[in-house]
C-alpha cells in the first residue's frame, strides 16, 4: 500500500494555470478510472474536487479539471485565484479493495 | 443538509483502546459504503478502513490490520472505529467519509483528534 507520488509543492501567479501530477502503478491509478482529487485548507476537512478522473461534483468550479495517462493522473487548475492556495491530494482504489492517497501537494499562489 | 459528525477522540496511553463514532444525517446512510481516513499532525491523508453498505465486507490498511475494527449500525445512522493496541504513530485526526461514485470520498466529517501518549 505505497502512497501515490505527488510533487511536494507547486506555485503559480494569479490567473496562471498549474498542473499537479499523481503517479501510481497498474494496480491503482493505471488499473482503474477511479482517481479522485481533494482540496484541503489548513485546519479544514478535505473537499472532493474531481472523481472518476475527470468529473466535477456539483458546485466545484470548472477551473478544476482532471486527466490521466497510463499510471499518472493530473489535476489542472486554471485561472489561479488566491483562495486556491491549499493542499491537494489524489486518491485511487486498488486491486485489493483498499484505497491509497498521494503524499499531498502544497499549492502557493504568488 | 448532508452531514457527518465524528466523536470519541481524546488522549489515550500506548496500548490502550478507543472507539470513534460518526453520525450521519441528510442521506440514506444504509445505501453507502463508509470509510475512515486519518491525518497525522503536519502529514498527509492516510486511508484506514472501509465497510460496505451491508456491513458484510471490510478492508483495512496494513498499518492497522488486526488492531482496528470498523462497523456500522444502520438503525442509528452511525459508523464506528474500534481502535485497540494503540501506538504513538496512530496519533492523528480521524475523519469519516462517505464512499461516493467510483471510489471517491464525497462527504467528509470535521474530524476527531486522537492522541496516543504516556
Amino acid at each position: 500500500q505505497s502512497a501515490l507520488t505527488q510533487p511536494a509543492s507547486v506555485s503559480g501567479s494569479p490567473g496562471q494555470s498549474i498542473t499537479i501530477s499523481c503517479t501510481g502503478t497498474s494496480s491503482d491509478v493505471g488499473g482503474y478510472d477511479s482517481v479522485s482529487w481533494y482540496q484541503q485548507h489548513p485546519g479544514k476537512a478535505p473537499k472532493l474536487l474531481i472523481y472518476e478522473v475527470t468529473n466535477r461534483p456539483s458546485g466545484v468550479s470548472n477551473r478544476f479539471s482532471g486527466s490521466k495517462s497510463g499510471n499518472t493522473a493530473s489535476l489542472t487548475i486554471s485561472g489561479l485565484q488566491a483562495e486556491d492556495e491549499a493542499d491537494y491530494y489524489c486518491s485511487s482504489d486498488t486491486t485489493i479493495t483498499t484505497w491509497v492517497f498521494g503524499g499531498g501537494t502544497k499549492l502557493t499562489v504568488l | 443538509e448532508v452531514q457527518l459528525v465524528e466523536s470519541g477522540g481524546g488522549l489515550v496511553q500506548p496500548g490502550g483502546s478507543l472507539r470513534l463514532s460518526c453520525v450521519a444525517s441528510g442521506f440514506t446512510f444504509s445505501d453507502y459504503w463508509m470509510h475512515w481516513v486519518r491525518q497525522a499532525p503536519g502529514k498527509g491523508l492516510l486511508w484506514v478502513s472501509r465497510i460496505n453498505n451491508y456491513g458484510s465486507a471490510t478492508s483495512y490498511a496494513d498499518s492497522v490490520k488486526g488492531r482496528f475494527t470498523i462497523s456500522r449500525d444502520d438503525a442509528k445512522n452511525t459508523l464506528y472505529l474500534q481502535m485497540n493496541s494503540l501506538r504513538a504513530d496512530d496519533t492523528a485526526v480521524y475523519y469519516c467519509a462517505r464512499g461516493g461514485v467510483r471510489a471517491a470520498f464525497d462527504i467528509w466529517g470535521q474530524g476527531t483528534m486522537v492522541t496516543v501518549s504516556s
